[in-house]
């Protein structure tokens, strides 16, 4: 079964406009993590944003964003204010617990974020 | 952020040739990994190392070996290189507990073994 589904082969938003980048999990553990990523087309993978099973708030950093509804377990990205520079692929991932586990960074298959002038 | 290094950037060899990919980072994390993805794809894990001395096999088989003695360096090694080793390998670090430990990845080494 797929961990993590990205619904969205590819997106375009009008710059200055907001979009969210939807991303849906698959886990039965009470303890994990979903990150986003960003891929520019030079291939470099790009940190966003971090949130936990247990934090009870949305995370939020600059102008990205992270909608956690644990109970849908979805946890889309919203992309405030976007810029031509956003254009890029944005990865969807869980690591899933036990705390001292070797459980590996599972990524969703991307959506492709295009940024109109 | 964490500083990766991967050397080199691009690469195109021929067949049954073997190579090294290198990876480097400068900030002591303990857990590094190596992921493969093609163009357009998601990432699979292929290797990934706890700390000096101890290193595991991914979700995705790979023919490829790994050596982790030294904390900073995790170098992969392909003994043959095939046209089917043909993929973006991305090198990334980590710190800290999962699963919250954030991963930092380096800029990739695109390979094309003809």
């Amino acid at each position: 079964a797929q961990k993590i589904t990205q619904t969205q082969p590819g997106m375009f938003v009008q710059e200055k406009e907001a979009v969210t980048l939807d991303c849906t999990y698959d886990t039965s553990d009470q303890s994990y993590g979903l990150f986003w990523y960003k891929q520019p087309s030079s291939g470099e993978m790009i940190f966003l944003i971090y949130q936990g099973s247990y934090d009870e708030q949305n995370a939020t950093e600059g102008r990205y964003s992270l909608n956690f509804q644990k109970a849908r377990k979805s946890a889309n990205l919203v992309i405030s204010a976007s810029q031509l520079g956003d254009s890029a692929m944005y990865f969807c991932a869980m690591r899933e617990g036990p705390w001292a586990g070797n459980t590996p960074l599972v990524f969703g298959k991307g959506t492709r974020l295009s940024v109109i002038a | 952020e964490a500083d990766i290094y991967q050397t080199p950037r691009y690469l195109v060899i021929g067949t049954g040739k073997k190579i090294t990919l290198e990876c480097s980072q400068t900030m002591g994390h303990d857990k590094m990994y190596w992921y493969q993805q093609d163009p357009g794809m998601e990432l699979h894990l292929i290797h990934y190392s706890y700390g000096v001395n101890s290193t595991e096999k991914g979700d995705l088989s790979s023919e490829s070996t790994v050596s982790r003695i030294r904390t900073e360096h995790f170098p992969l090694t392909l003994e043959s290189a095939r046209p089917s080793h043909t993929s973006q390998y991305l090198c990334a670090s980590s710190t800290g507990t999962p699963p919250t430990d954030t991963q930092y990845f380096g800029p990739g080494t695109r390979l094309t073994v003809l």
